[in-house]
């Protein structure tokens, strides 16, 4: 059983428009949400983050929204760089719990 | 601050053998997490130690195993490799328990023939 779904493998956007990426989750003790952006044959690096008592948290171009009731969670990227093309990963955890992630979604942004 | 280092970076085994992999987490650093990332699988997560006690496991056979020494620094181990174990192992430490921000290495792609 899944519990941290990325449904979209791939996404391709024109650079200066937004980039949305979404993920879902099961599992309802999820309290602590996380982004992380991954560049081919480096590890991931953490993007973003968002506690279960929040809605909205911003840092600078990225803004990450968490809707508890659907379980979703998504990352909004304005304006989108050519640099921000990477694989991005959705985590969760609970409270001193494993991060469990997603399977990733890979952003492609042209110029 | 050096970040987190994973050794060796590449390594190519064949079936039935063992292999060990070595982290050393960011100085500071106490909790220790393992994952195997495979094309479309994501990222797997392995085991967590913090204080050289295992505080979480996920699901994988019992030939995956690790351990964390007095100094944080962390090793895993797999025994009798198969084909399916080939995969890019990432270690990634945190401050604390496993809660918040994870800083990951450049990972350990093992090839299994």
């Amino acid at each position: 059983d899944q519990q941290v779904k990325q449904n979209s493998p791939s996404l391709s956007v024109q650079e200066g428009r937004i980039s949305i990426l979404n993920c879902d989750y099961t599992n309802s003790m999820f309290d602590y949400f996380l982004w992380y952006k991954k560049y081919p044959a480096e590890g991931p690096t953490f993007l973003i983050s968002i506690s279960s008592i929040k809605d909205k948290n911003e840092d600078g171009r990225f803004t990450v929204f968490l809707n508890k009731s659907a379980k979703h969670l998504s990352l909004h990227i304005v304006p989108s760089q050519p640099g921000d093309s990477a694989v991005y990963f959705c985590a969760a955890s609970a409270k001193a719990g494993k991060s469990t992630f997603g399977d990733g979604t890979t952003l492609t942004v042209k110029p | 601050k050096a970040g987190v280092t994973q050794t060796p970076r590449y390594l190519i085994k064949t079936r039935g053998q063992q292999v060990t992999l070595s982290c050393s987490p960011i100085s500071g650093h106490r909790s220790v997490s393992w994952y195997q990332q495979t094309p479309g699988q994501g990222l797997q997560f392995l085991f967590e130690y913090f204080s050289e006690t295992q505080r979480n496991k996920g699901n994988f056979p019992g030939r995956f195993s690790g351990r964390q020494f007095s100094n944080s620094r962390s090793e895993m181990n797999v025994s009798t490799l198969e084909l399916g174990d080939s995969a890019l192992y990432l270690c990634a430490s945190s401050l604390l328990v496993n809660t918040g921000e994870l800083f990951f290495g450049e990972g350990s792609r093992l090839t299994v023939l």
